[in-house]
């Protein structure tokens, strides 16, 4: 069965370093996601990305994240320069993106555990 | 933001028996539920939605039960099993309102005793 894959596993990182989430989505998906869940805390959104741009964002994705798609498989998340609050398990889901307005289904990576100390 | 609330941290249930999860919502414009269960160190597994156009949605053990009027929504896992053992979450998401973000809820973890 098709999954999303995602690497590192951990990574830990001094704060201030930049970071490189990636994530390999569902091959025939076209809607991408970035989601976090800092400890004890609701999984939360940060990002969606569809035909090669943000589609949308949360009030937690400022100007120190960034998602790219390099190639035609990977997804990556980028955090510039780290916060400790930072630290949380980012998943990163896919979705068909069969046309606006159709409810989708998102599958889910198994996540990176980022700590930063 | 407490859009989607699960108010049960946790439930217990023998196994063979029903297990009745809970989600409550107070945004009037979702209009597709979902259900994801999760175990430590993995990302959520989907398992189930239904639209809010539908009541009721059932795939094998799973069924969902959707009342908009209350604005409420229930997992039933009929018969529980030792591997339903699991964090389960709701989430609901609004196109018109938020494009394809999910809401999600807090979470309940799901003891099934053998």
């Amino acid at each position: 069965e098709p999954e999303v894959t995602q690497t590192p596993s951990h990574q830990v990182t001094q704060m201030g370093q930049e970071v490189i989430l990636r994530c390999v989505p569902i091959s025939n998906h076209l809607y991408f996601y970035w989601y976090r869940q800092i400890l004890g805390q609701k999984v939360e959104f940060l990002v969606s990305f569809y035909n090669n741009e943000i589609s949308e964002k949360s009030e937690i994705f400022d100007d120190q994240f960034s998602v790219e798609r390099p190639d035609g498989s990977n997804f990556t998340l980028k955090i510039r320069s780290t916060k400790l609050e930072d630290s949380a398990m980012y998943f990163c889901a896919s979705s068909e993106g069969a046309g606006t307005g159709i409810p989708e289904t998102q599958y889910f990576g198994p996540g990176t555990r980022l700590l930063v100390l | 933001d407490q859009q989607v609330k699960q108010n049960s941290p946790s439930l217990s249930v023998q196994e063979g028996r029903i297990s009745i999860l809970n989600c409550d919502y107070t945004n009037s414009m979702f209009d597709y539920f979902l259900w994801y269960k999760k175990y430590p160190a993995e990302g959520p597994t989907f398992l189930i939605s239904i639209s809010s156009i539908k009541d009721k949605n059932e795939d094998g053990r799973f069924t969902v039960f959707l009342n908009k009027s209350a604005k409420h929504l229930s997992l039933h896992i009929v018969p529980s099993q030792p591997g339903d053992s699991a964090v389960y979450f709701c989430a609901a998401s609004s196109y018109m309102e938020y494009g394809n973000k999910l809401v999600f809820g807090a979470g309940t973890i799901l003891r099934v005793k053998s």
